[in-house]
């Protein structure tokens, strides 16, 4: 069975700082990516979603993520955060061609400073 | 666009007894499917309901079941309830169940057991 890991449980920046958050993903196939979004008191929102081609993708909000096959990952990138990115980010994938059932990662929560 | 709504927002259970939990799917959307969230975790794939039947299951065991309606409306119910039941249940509703086809979260039902 395939499983995800997010390594950074939590993470505090300063607003303008620049964000990564790590994704490693364990499956030997061919996986569609994606990246979940949970706001205080909201459900949780698709950032952004890989599932062939470039793998440099651009989400909603000024995230990108990029997809490298040969480490596993699908990393979480912003150049400069702002307070209103303060929430929980979720990595999730499924099997290609086998349904769209998600195994999420355990999640990281950010905090940006003002 | 009315998206997925989830009833009820919270529950108090005892050990021992029996719920069930119901999710109305996003207009246009065939495929509900539904998570389990312990606090501090990323959800947990529960079961996925297309055209009414199971279309594919997680690891839980058989006290979880679940139901589609003719309207694409969802029930999880839960029977012979445990302390580690308590969590946040999500439902998710998609326009179909392959893999490339995004997953829509409601606001969720908690579920306390005491």
């Amino acid at each position: 069975a395939q499983s995800v890991s997010q390594h950074n449980h939590h993470v505090i920046l300063s607003e303008a700082a620049s964000l990564e958050l790590g994704c490693n993903y364990s499956y030997g196939g061919t996986v569609n990516l994606f990246w979940y979004v949970q706001y205080p008191g909201q459900h949780l929102q698709l950032l952004l979603k890989y599932f062939s081609g470039d793998p440099l993708v651009k989400g909603i909000k000024g995230f990108e993520a990029e997809f490298i096959k040969s480490k596993f990952s699908f990393n979480l990138r912003k150049p400069s955060v702002q307070w209103s990115d303060t929430a929980e980010y979720f990595c999730a994938v499924n099997k290609h061609n086998a349904g769209n059932m998600l195994t999420f990662g355990g999640g990281t929560r950010l905090m940006v400073k003002p | 666009e009315t998206g997925v709504t989830q009833s009820p927002t919270h529950l108090i259970k005892t050990r021992g007894q029996q719920v069930t939990l119901r999710c109305s799917s996003q207009s246009g959307h065939n495929t509900v499917s539904w998570y389990q969230q312990a606090l501090g975790q990323g959800p947990q794939f529960i079961f996925q309901y297309y055209r009414e039947e199971e279309n594919g299951r997680g690891n839980f065991p058989p006290r979880f079941s679940g139901l589609q309606f003719p309207n694409y409306s969802s029930e999880l119910n839960v029977n012979a309830l445990e302390l580690d039941d308590s969590a946040l249940y999500l439902c998710a509703s998609s326009k179909e169940p392959g893999g490339n086809q995004p997953q829509h979260f409601g606001d969720g039902t908690r579920l306390s057991i005491l």
